[in-house]
C-alpha cells in the first residue's frame, strides 16, 4: 500500500468509447502524475500537476484528458483511443519543495486494453 | 533531451550471490536518482533516493551509488533472495516539478 489508490484495475474499452481512469492520494502531496508504460518501452510522462494546475503535457494526443480537481484527485478521461494506447497508465504523486524532487510513490496503475 | 540506460536488459544469478545493476545519464544536470522496483501487473515501489549532492544510500541489503559527473549509478543488491526477482527501474528527476526520466529496466531472477 504506497497510498495512491488508481481504479479501475483493469479496463477493456472499444475505440469509440469514453471511459476515465481515477487516482487518489493519501499522503498529503502537492503534485501528481500519469505516466504510461508500454511494452519494450521506458515509462513516459505524460502530465503532472502541481497544486491543481497543469504544469507539463508531454505532447499528448487531445484524446487523452486529465482533470486534477484537488490535490488528492487526479483524473484522465479517454476517448476515442485506438489499440496502440492499450497499456498500463500509472498514477504518481510526491510534494515538491523548493530545489529538490522528492520521493514520488506510485499506484498499482491501470490496464487498459482497446479493442 | 535526457536519456537513461540499463544495461543488461535481463540477468539470471544464483541465490546467495552479490550483485550490481548499473544505470547511465546523458545529462549530468540532474536533481536526484530514484531506484524502484516493479513486480509483474504492478506498480513502482521506490527503493532508494539519490539527491544530487549525495553519493550513496543505504536501506537494508541495497545500497546504492551516484557519480553524478560521469552519469553513472549503481543499485548493489547483497545477498540475493528469490524474493528479489523484479524488475529494476533507474530514474532521473531532471525538473523542478520532479519529472522522471525512466530506463526499460533490468529483470532480475534470483533462482533458488
Amino acid at each position: 500500500e504506497t497510498g495512491v489508490t488508481q481504479t479501475p484495475r483493469h479496463l477493456v474499452m472499444g475505440m469509440t468509447n469514453k471511459k476515465s481512469l481515477k487516482c487518489e492520494q493519501h499522503l498529503g502531496h502537492n503534485a501528481m502524475y500519469w505516466y504510461k508504460q508500454s511494452a519494450k518501452k521506458p515509462l513516459e510522462l505524460m502530465f503532472v500537476y502541481s497544486l491543481e494546475e497543469r504544469v507539463e503535457n508531454n505532447s499528448v494526443p487531445s484524446r487523452f484528458s486529465p482533470e486534477c480537481p484537488n490535490s488528492s484527485h487526479l483524473f484522465l478521461h479517454l476517448h476515442t483511443l485506438q489499440p496502440e494506447d492499450s497499456a498500463l497508465y500509472l498514477c504518481a504523486s510526491s510534494r515538491l519543495a523548493s530545489g529538490f524532487g522528492n520521493t514520488i510513490y506510485f499506484g498499482e496503475g491501470s490496464w487498459l486494453t482497446v479493442v | 533531451k535526457q536519456e537513461v540506460t540499463q544495461i543488461p536488459a535481463a540477468l539470471s544469478v544464483p541465490e546467495g550471490e552479490n550483485l550490481v545493476l548499473n544505470c547511465s545519464f546523458t545529462d549530468s544536470a540532474i536533481y536526484n536518482l530514484q531506484w524502484f522496483r516493479q513486480d509483474p501487473g504492478k506498480g513502482l515501489t521506490s527503493l532508494l533516493l539519490i539527491q544530487s549532492s549525495q553519493r550513496e544510500q543505504t536501506s537494508g541489503r541495497l545500497n546504492a551509488s551516484l557519480d553524478k559527473s560521469s552519469g553513472r549509478s549503481t543499485l548493489y543488491i547483497a545477498a540475493s533472495q528469490p524474493g528479489d526477482s523484479a524488475t529494476y527501474l533507474c530514474a532521473v528527476n531532471t525538473g523542478a516539478n520532479s519529472k522522471l526520466t525512466f530506463g526499460k529496466g533490468i529483470t532480475l531472477s534470483v533462482r533458488p
